[in-house]
């Protein structure tokens, strides 16, 4: 059965530094999602992309995020200058957007867990 | 804005027992509602999900009826395994959007 990978699984980093969180959807899929789970809180949503482009973000996307498709089968979400409270596991999630992108399944990645010193 | 709230866990319970975890949700259209799981050390599946009002969905025994009257989608078990310990999360997503909307999770843990 086709699955979401992520990698690493577990990142480890300094205040201040950049980190790269790499996915790879479902093969087929058209929409992508990075949502993340700080320790012990809800799941958050962070980010959609569609056809190339950001679909719709949260408040807590801001300037230091960004997220690209770089070669057609990846998916990253670059943390630019992470900071104390990045700490949390990161899941990719990804859909065919079948009928339609809000009643369609999101299947997630295993995750990556951000820890930052 | 949109969100969803479910009961606090853990819930224990012996095996064979009846399981329930609510969910009640506010949304401004007419969301779809999800119940994903997640095992130990493993990301987030969907059990199931109901698109429409009176929808049931259902999976590995696992239920849940889109309530729009009540705003709810309990999910139910009724007899549970050790197996099924996890963290269940209900989820929705509104109409002209594709974010998934969480729940806080409830830990359920079942004993022999």
């Amino acid at each position: 059965e086709p699955e979401v990978t992520q990698t690493p699984s577990h990142q480890v980093t300094q205040m201040g530094q950049e980190v790269i969180l790499r996915c790879v959807p479902i093969s087929n899929h058209l929409y992508f999602y990075w949502y993340r789970q700080i320790l012990g809180q809800k799941v958050e949503f962070l980010v959609s992309f569609y056809n190339n482009e950001i679909s719709e973000k949260s408040e807590i996307f801001d300037d230091q995020f960004s997220v690209e498709r770089p070669d057609g089968s990846n998916f990253t979400l670059k943390i630019r200058s992470t900071k104390l409270e990045d700490s949390a596991m990161y899941f990719c999630a990804s859909s065919g957007g079948q009928p339609s992108p809000s009643t369609d399944t999101q299947y997630f990645g295993p995750g990556t867990r951000l820890t930052v010193l | 804005g949109d969100s969803v709230t479910q009961m606090e866990g853990p819930v224990t319970l012996s095996e064979e027992a009846f399981l329930t975890i609510n969910c009640t949700y506010t949304a401004t259209g007419y969301p779809s509602l999800f119940w994903y799981v997640q095992y130990p050390g493993e990301g987030l599946q969907l059990l199931l999900k109901a698109t429409k009002a009176d929808d049931k969905g259902s999976n590995k025994g696992f239920e849940a009826t889109y309530r729009k009257e009540t705003t709810s989608f309990h999910l139910e078990k009724g007899s549970v395994q050790v197996s099924d310990s996890a963290v269940y999360f209900c989820a929705l997503s509104d109409q002209g959007t594709d974010k998934l909307i969480f729940g806080t999770g409830t830990r359920l843990q079942v004993f022999p």
